[in-house]
């Protein structure tokens, strides 16, 4: 089974519709991360969380919320989902500030 | 200046050629660095972390200079299935975030 689990993997919504994008992780890790990926953009941070009370804004945060309900969980939320938030997007763990992230699969988001 | 620069590429060489990568970073405080490989809309995935006094894996080695604030990726008798793009990242440690490069294209033809 993976250590970083992102569902669903891929999703096809309407503009104006509410979704979730769901991480769960078995590492252990108190550090998750939110970010999306559009092409020739590279990685671009929207939430973080350092433990279940911390939630911090990235750089892209608007458009966007979180929930951290356990340290194994972060949720994603678009609350009224828009054309130009079409993406891939990831969930990463890590176990402190100085280890390596480590990535779940991948959500693919297509809004129309 | 951005905080992590990299080359986008596309790198494009022959099976067999050997192949280099710069990545500069501008947050002279950065103690940890990584190189991950990413495949076309896969998750990008750790390939090595790189460590002060350099270090190898394989095909791959790894340098850091903190003097002049760029690590480097070096690929060896490369293969088609080295095609991928190579992200650096870097890492302050404490409650900063990792920073991450856009990316360099690699293209490995026959």
């Amino acid at each position: 089974d993976a250590d970083v689990t992102q569902t669903p993997r891929n999703r096809i919504t309407k503009t104006g519709k509410r979704i979730m994008l769901e991480c769960s992780q078995t590492k252990g890790h108190d550090r998750m991360y939110w970010y999306r990926q559009d092409p020739g953009l590279g990685l671009q941070l929207i939430y973080y969380s350092f433990d279940v009370k911390d939630i911090n804004k990235g750089e892209i945060s608007d458009g966007y919320s979180v929930s951290r309900q356990a340290q194994a969980k972060f949720s994603l939320s678009l609350e009224s989902a828009i054309p130009n938030q079409t993406a891939l997007y990831f969930c990463a763990t890590s176990v402190d500030g100085t280890q390596p992230q480590h990535f779940g699969d991948g959500t693919r988001l297509s809004i129309l | 200046r951005k905080e992590v620069e990299q080359d986008p590429g596309p790198f494009n060489v022959p099976e067999g050629a050997t192949v280099a990568f710069n990545c500069t970073y501008s947050n002279s405080a950065s103690q940890s660095f990584f190189w991950y490989r990413q495949d076309c809309r896969k998750e990008p995935k750790l390939l090595m972390s790189v460590y002060s006094s350099g270090n190898e894996d394989g095909r791959f080695t790894a340098q850091l200079n903190r003097a002049s604030q760029y690590i480097s990726l070096l690929i060896r008798d490369s293969k088609l299935s080295d095609s991928a793009t190579y992200l650096c990242v870097v890492k302050a440690g404490g409650s900063y975030i990792p920073t991450f490069g856009r990316g360099t294209s690699l293209i490995v033809h026959p």
